[in-house]
């Protein structure tokens, strides 16, 4: 069974940082293309990062790019989200997702872990 | 940026009646395009992919069609347990991005 499970979010101040993990079971992590994608509260949903399975190649919107690096551990098969330099319009729900092999749409989805950007 | 427009915002139909959702793209995202369901207090759920297939699990009332820049959604006859927002996504390159939601309702 897949199973994916965020971790690491919680309260930081503006202009802090903050890093999410995102522990996966269930299938070969290496393989896969892992993103984040985030909901602000009452919002719709909005892609912030993808990563290769390798780690190699990563992408990210303009609304994060600078801010945001997506890293992945393929010996923990975890994968992580490092946030910058964050503002009170990144306050969201960040689910990590995967992706089926050669595809870029998201199959498996965690429960997500909340991020709140106030002072 | 591919941007993704989907209409109405909110649908409102009766139990049992057919519920039919559209997405438009800016620009051809040929059959790269996906379906999400968010039921309250969860993750989204893929429903379609490729515009037409439907993931595995997913009840024979959901369908999806169009290629290009149009799409559907369809939900032959609405059950209570639809009542959710329903997201598409496209996914024709890295920079992939979602419509704003489609809300349905019961009427």
């Amino acid at each position: 069974e897949v199973q994916l499970l965020e971790s690491g979010g919680g309260l930081v101040q503006p202009g802090g940082s903050l890093r999410l993990s995102c522990a996966v079971s269930g299938f070969t992590f290496s393989s896969h293309t892992m993103g984040w994608v985030r909901q602000a509260p009452g919002k719709g949903l909005e892609w912030v990062s993808a990563i290769s399975g390798s780690g190699g190649d990563t992408s990210y919107p303009d609304s994060v790019k600078g801010r945001f690096t997506s890293s992945r551990d393929n010996s923990k098969s975890t994968l992580y989200l490092q946030l910058n330099s964050l503002r009170a319009e990144d306050t969201a729900i960040y689910y990590c997702a995967k992706a089926p092999m050669g595809n870029y749409y998201f199959d498996y989805w965690g429960q997500g872990t909340l991020v709140t950007v106030s002072s | 940026e591919i941007v993704m427009t989907q209409s109405p915002a909110t649908l409102s139909v009766s139990p049992g009646e057919r519920a039919t959702l559209s997405c438009t793209a800016s620009q051809s995202v040929s059959t790269k395009l996906a379906w999400y369901q968010q039921k309250p207090g969860q993750a989204p759920r893929l429903l379609i992919y490729g515009a037409s297939t439907t993931a595995t699990g997913i009840p024979a009332r959901f369908s999806g069609s169009g290629s290009g820049t149009e799409f559907t959604l369809t939900i032959s006859s609405l059950q209570s347990e639809d009542i959710a927002v329903y997201y598409c996504q496209q996914y024709t390159t890295w920079l992939r991005t979602f419509g704003q939601g489609t809300k349905v309702e019961i009427k």
